[in-house]
């Protein structure tokens, strides 16, 4: 099973600042089989990046994700008041596909 | 717009059998694949397992000797069965769409999800 670590755990920011998580792979996942997730309380998760780096419908330019192999970052270039939220890592490389266990990005 | 819908009980006894059914509405359950996933506190987000429009699935391992998910094209809907549950299966679960298109490529990826339902295993 590939474990997928996030961090930091809690990323404190204020509005307008950039925030970038962070995603390690314990094995290589190749970067067509991870996507990012936005979850706010009560809510679904929802799609941000696909593929590593494409943005899903809707999403705006702020939110980007890069990376490959074992280390993949997503970075919102501007924090706006609707972004604080928790934020998940998947895989598809290989089953079961699984989640990192999220980073929450918070209000300083 | 494709949208999903969880529907079932919210309370299960341990060691029966929790059913769930997620109906899509606009837009076509064929040709995608279709998940159900769990978030519980203690265990995250979990994977449950897929099945594929022609009726193809995988589940995830731990899981798999307790499941089966199957599909109604008919109805445009896909159902998850989970057997001898216990308290640890309580949890909130969410169907999802699990493909997206991107300049003609389909990729993985849960790119529409339903809302959630809240199941509790207790008696």
């Amino acid at each position: 099973e590939i474990v997928l670590t996030q961090s930091p755990g809690t990323l404190s920011l204020s509005p307008g600042e950039r925030a970038t998580l962070s995603c390690r792979a314990s094995q290589s996942v190749t970067s067509t089989y991870l996507a990012w997730y936005q979850q706010k309380p009560g809510q679904a998760p929802r799609l941000l990046i696909f593929g590593a780096s494409s943005r899903a419908t809707g999403i705006p330019d702020r939110f980007s994700g890069s990376g490959s192999g074992t280390d993949f970052t997503l970075t919102i270039s501007r924090l706006e008041p609707e972004d604080f939220a928790v934020f998940y890592c998947q895989q598809f490389e290989t089953s079961p596909w699984t989640f990192g266990q999220g980073t929450k990005v918070e209000i300083k | 717009q494709v949208q999903l819908q969880e529907s079932g009980p919210g309370l299960v006894k341990p060691s029966e059998t929790l059913s769930l059914t997620c109906i899509v509405s606009g837009g076509s359950i064929s040709n995608y694949y279709w998940s159900w996933i769990r978030q519980s506190p203690g265990r995250g987000l979990e994977w449950i397992g897929y099945i594929y429009y022609s009726g193809t699935t995988k589940y995830n391992p731990s899981l798999e000797s307790r499941v089966t998910i199957s599909v109604d094209t008919s109805n445009n809907q896909f159902s998850l069965k989970l057997s001898s549950v216990t308290a640890a299966d309580t949890a909130v679960y969410f169907c999802a769409k699990t493909s997206t298109m991107a300049r003609g490529v389909i990729y993985y990826a849960f790119d529409i999800w339903g809302q959630g339902t809240m199941v509790t295993v207790s008696s």
